[in-house]
C-alpha cells in the first residue's frame, strides 16, 4: 500500500476556474504536509504547508487538512494557465524524512 | 546566487562505470538530502545527512554512498552503475529543526 496516494489526472479546469487536489496518506502519525508544484523538467517549489487541522490560505493556494480522515488538499482559486504543472503532495513522519505522493498533473485551459 | 545547486546537469555514462554528482547549497541549511525520481515521476528519498552525519538512509543498494565534506556539501557518488540507475537525482536542504525542503535543479542521469 503506498503511503501517500493522488490521482495522477490529468485535472482539466477551465481558466478562471478553481482547481482541486486531493491527497491521502496511510501513517496516522504524519506531523505536517506540503505541497510542492514541478513543471515539466524542473525541480519540485514549495508552494505551502500545513501542520494543523483546518484551513491555511496564502494568496491563490488554500491548503486542507483532516487528520481524522487522513486528507490533505489544495484548492487553487482563478486558475491561471501558468498553473499547469504537476502537483506533488509530501508527508513528514519521521524526522525530516518526506514521503512524495506520485503526483496530479494539472492542466488549465485558456 | 542559486541557493541549492548541482553539478553536472546531465550525465550520459555506460553501465560498469563510477560517477558522482555534486551539491553545494548556501542558505546556511544543516540538513541536506538526496532523492531519486523514476521515470514514473515518483519522487524517493535515499539520503538525509544532518551535520556531517548521515541520519537516514532508505534501502537503496551500497553502490551509492553519500559524501559530506562540510555543512554546505553533499556529493553522491555512485559505483558500477546498472541500466535501473537512470533517473533525474535531486539534492535538497532545509532550515534548522523545519522540515520544509528546498530543491536543487536536478541531475539526469542516463545509464547506456
Amino acid at each position: 500500500q503506498k503511503e501517500v496516494e493522488q490521482n495522477s489526472g490529468p485535472l482539466s479546469v477551465p481558466e478562471g476556474a478553481i482547481a482541486s487536489l486531493n491527497c491521502t496518506y496511510s501513517d496516522r502519525g504524519s506531523q505536517s504536509f506540503f505541497w510542492y508544484r514541478q513543471y515539466s523538467g524542473k525541480s519540485p517549489e514549495l508552494i505551502m504547508f500545513i501542520y494543523s487541522n483546518g484551513d491555511k490560505e496564502d494568496g491563490r493556494f488554500t491548503a486542507q487538512l483532516n487528520k481524522a480522515s487522513q486528507y490533505v488538499s489544495l484548492l487553487i482559486r482563478d486558475s491561471q494557465p501558468s498553473d499547469s504543472a504537476t502537483y506533488l503532495c509530501a508527508v513528514n513522519h519521521r524526522g525530516n524524512m518526506l514521503t512524495f505522493g506520485g503526483g496530479t498533473r494539472l492542466m488549465v485551459k485558456p | 546566487d542559486t541557493a541549492v545547486s548541482q553539478t553536472p546537469k546531465y550525465l550520459v555514462t555506460q553501465m560498469g562505470n563510477d560517477k558522482s554528482i555534486k551539491c553545494e547549497q548556501n542558505l546556511g541549511h544543516d540538513t541536506m538530502y538526496w532523492y531519486k525520481q523514476d521515470s514514473k515521476k515518483f519522487l524517493k528519498i535515499m539520503f538525509s545527512y544532518n551535520n556531517k552525519e548521515l541520519i537516514i538512509n532508505e534501502t537503496v543498494p551500497n553502490r551509492f554512498s553519500p559524501k559530506s565534506p562540510d555543512k554546505a556539501h553533499l556529493n553522491l557518488h555512485i559505483n558500477s552503475l546498472e541500466l535501473g540507475d537512470s533517473a533525474v537525482y535531486f539534492c535538497a536542504s532545509s532550515p534548522p529543526r523545519e522540515p520544509e525542503q528546498f530543491f536543487g535543479p536536478g541531475t539526469r542521469l542516463t545509464v547506456l
